[in-house]
């Protein structure tokens, strides 16, 4: 059976202190693993893709990197402005279409 | 763009009332999806399509119909409504199936 895996479920930064968050996945065969930023109240923003290992993508603060059996989200000197809780799904290739999510992790950046 | 728009925002329903989720997408995108988001188990699954006239169960189906008769509008119906559907609800788009972009949600709550 396909899982997703993320940890810490939360995390509480001071500003400025780069950390990274965790998704470990066990699934048949990956097509690709995204990374969405949620805000309280609001619906998940879309922020990478990745479909292979050894691939990585940034943006502002964040980066993500892929290996064959986990993903982390870096984040970098993060300000306020980044708590959200960040969600990782995956896309498997006996599912087209089917995100499989993880439960997320929470994340707090105190000034 | 609008993007994708749900409506309501908030509803409250009573044990056995049955009601329809709105999902819009102005963005052309052929595969839409409906996600429910639970406390600690992240979102989940519930209808896709790949394109108007073709819908697919997903994880958690029961209890929920779907239609799609155009490419811009995906509803959710709660055919008699139940305490353990109280959930946060999601629509989704996207132009292949892969990178999916959120409404901004439906909070349910049925008594």
């Amino acid at each position: 059976e396909d899982q997703v895996t993320q940890s810490p479920e939360a995390l509480r930064l001071q500003e400025g202190e780069s950390s990274s968050l965790n998704c470990s996945y066990t699934v048949s065969g990956l097509r690709g693993l995204f990374w969405y930023r949620q805000d309280p109240g609001k619906g998940p923003e879309f922020l990478f893709t990745l479909y292979s290992a050894g691939e990585e993508k940034e943006k502002e603060r964040l980066k993500a990197t892929l290996t064959k059996k986990e993903s982390f989200l870096h984040i970098t000197a993060p300000k306020p402005e980044d708590s959200a809780t960040y969600l990782c799904a995956v896309h498997t290739t006996d599912s087209w279409g089917k995100l499989q999510f993880g439960a997320g992790t929470q994340v707090v950046v105190t000034p | 763009n609008a993007g994708v728009t749900q409506t309501p925002k908030f509803q409250v329903l009573k044990t056995g009332q049955s009601m329809t989720l709105q999902c819009a997408q102005d963005m052309n995108h052929e595969y839409m999806s409906w996600y429910r988001q639970d406390p600690g188990m992240g979102l989940r699954l519930i209808h896709y399509s790949v394109g108007a006239g073709i819908t697919d169960q997903g994880e958690v189906p029961n209890g929920y119909n779907v239609s799609r008769s155009t490419t811009e509008d995906f509803p959710l119906r709660l055919l008699s409504a139940a305490p353990s559907q109280t959930s946060v609800y999601f629509c989704a788009s996207s132009p292949k199936g892969y990178e999916q972009y959120f409404g901004p949600g439906t909070r349910l709550t049925v008594t």
